[in-house]
């Protein structure tokens, strides 16, 4: 079974340019998160979707922002690039989204991650 | 507010010694709690999890962790680290009443001295 696909794997771009980063989850997972990592902060969440529906959302500004294809495929749409944002991105892939259900978290499955250089 | 704290930025063990990463966390009811790790240019990779029952969950690659409700705090734990084990360690939580989000601690690097 394939992994978590993310595309590009390396990313240069300029102050004030926009980004998008795709997501491929494993076949059959409907759940994509996509985080934020950065030396000394960790994982911040930036937003989840299930079914094409955004079910959570973290503490980002509006220029961070997603969307997921009735395939499940994710992209991330960073614009007007600030230095700050250089970062690794991840995206999660999960079977099940708890949304609520009571259900257990699913086991999230990790790409490696799109490394972005804003310059 | 909700946190997971992982107290050390670093740490540097011998190969062949033991190993314990802390991880605490501050809700009121016990959570989901996992623990990820992250090798040099990889993803993250889940060790173990704990939802429910036996406090001490064993993992892949020899880890385990332990939880403890009243110091809630979720160690993970290794008597005989490898060289291989040299990478960034997470511990997250999920939150039980509320939608899938984990919330991530910082994150511990393990160095390996030969």
């Amino acid at each position: 079974k394939a992994g978590v696909t993310q595309t590009p794997r390396y990313l240069i771009k300029t102050r004030g340019q926009q980004v998008t980063l795709s997501c491929s989850p494993i076949s059959g997972h409907r759940s994509v998160s996509w985080y934020q990592q950065t030396p000394g902060q960790g994982l911040q969440f930036l937003f989840e979707y299930f079914s094409e529906t955004q079910r959570n959302k973290g503490n980002f500004p509006g220029r961070f922002s997603g969307r997921q294809f009735s395939n499940s495929r994710s992209e991330m749409n960073v614009s007007t690039l600030e230095l700050g944002d250089s970062a690794l991105y991840l995206c999660a892939s999960s079977l099940i989204s708890v949304g609520g259900t009571g259900t257990q978290p699913g086991k999230a499955f990790f790409g490696q991650g799109t490394r972005l250089t804003v310059v | 507010a909700q946190s997971v704290t992982q107290p050390d930025i670093h740490i540097t063990v011998s190969e062949g010694a033991s190993l314990e990463l802390r991880c605490n966390y501050s809700y009121g009811a016990t959570p989901y709690l996992f623990w990820y790790v992250q090798s040099p240019g990889q993803g993250l990779q889940l060790l173990l999890k704990y939802f429910s029952g036996d406090t001490l969950v064993q993992g892949i690659k020899g880890f385990e962790a332990e939880f403890k409700r009243s110091q809630s705090s979720f160690n993970l734990r290794k008597p005989s680290v490898h060289w291989s084990d040299a990478a960034e360690y997470f511990c997250a939580v999920v939150r039980r009443d509320s939608n899938y989000q984990l919330i991530w601690g910082a994150g511990t690097k393990l160095i390996i001295k030969p």
